[in-house]
């Protein structure tokens, strides 16, 4: 069954360093989201990206976010100055273009900020 | 004003039993979709059920049905039979404009199921 895949698993960082998480979505889905979740929290939208460029983003994708489609097959996440209340589960998915398709998500990239 | 409500933080159930997780929903739109979503302690995601506002059945998947009440804006998880695998995070969310946007979800705060043996 086709999945998609973040990496790394876990990723440990210094505040103020810059972090790239990668994605590889699902190979004919059209949509693509980075989601985040604090721990204990509820997950929460950060972007999504339709035809190479963002469709939509939410208050808390700043400018210290960006993503990028580099090669047709990976979707990154950068931050670039991390900060300590970063640090989250942070997920990617891929979306088919039927309107009633679920959403796929990776196994998650646990951002630890210290 | 949330647009996802789950009441439930914690439910304890034995197992064999069935459980409903409840939901309810804020939307202005007619088009919407409503998911729920397991998640274990491993951590991923997972897709478990699918509700379309057009749609006139009750979705079912398995031993996951969902208890779909428009009028109320409702979309309850009711997992039949419950087994201890089924110990989880359980997340109701909703996608608005089916048609066009971002087709983003938005989700609710998250019920933790724990099924006792």
């Amino acid at each position: 069954e086709p999945e998609v895949t973040q990496t790394p698993s876990h990723q440990v960082t210094q505040m103020g360093q810059e972090v790239i998480l990668r994605c590889v979505p699902i190979s004919n889905h059209l949509y693509f989201y980075w989601y985040r979740q604090i721990l204990g929290q509820k997950v929460e939208f950060l972007v999504s990206f339709y035809n190479n460029e963002i469709s939509e983003k939410s208050e808390i994708f700043d400018d210290q976010f960006s993503v990028e489609r580099p090669d047709g097959s990976n979707f990154t996440l950068k931050i670039r100055s991390t900060k300590l209340e970063d640090s989250a589960m942070y997920f990617c998915a891929s979306k088919g273009t039927g309107v009633n398709t679920e959403a796929f998500f990776g196994q998650g990239t646990r951002l630890t900020v210290v | 004003a949330q647009k996802i409500t789950q009441t439930q933080p914690g439910m304890f159930v034995q197992e064999k039993e069935a459980v409903t997780l409840d939901c309810t929903y804020d939307t202005s739109d007619q088009s919407y979709g409503l998911f729920w979503y397991k998640q274990p302690s491993s951590g991923e995601m997972i897709f478990l059920i699918y509700q379309g506002s057009y749609d006139e059945q009750n979705a079912t998947e398995g031993r996951y049905s969902l208890n779909f009440q428009k009028a109320r804006k409702s979309a309850n998880l009711v997992i039949s039979a419950s087994q201890l695998g089924d110990s989880a995070m359980y997340f109701c969310a909703m996608r608005e404009g089916l048609i066009q946007g971002a087709q983003k979800l938005v989700f609710g705060q998250g019920t933790r199921l724990t099924i006792n043996p």
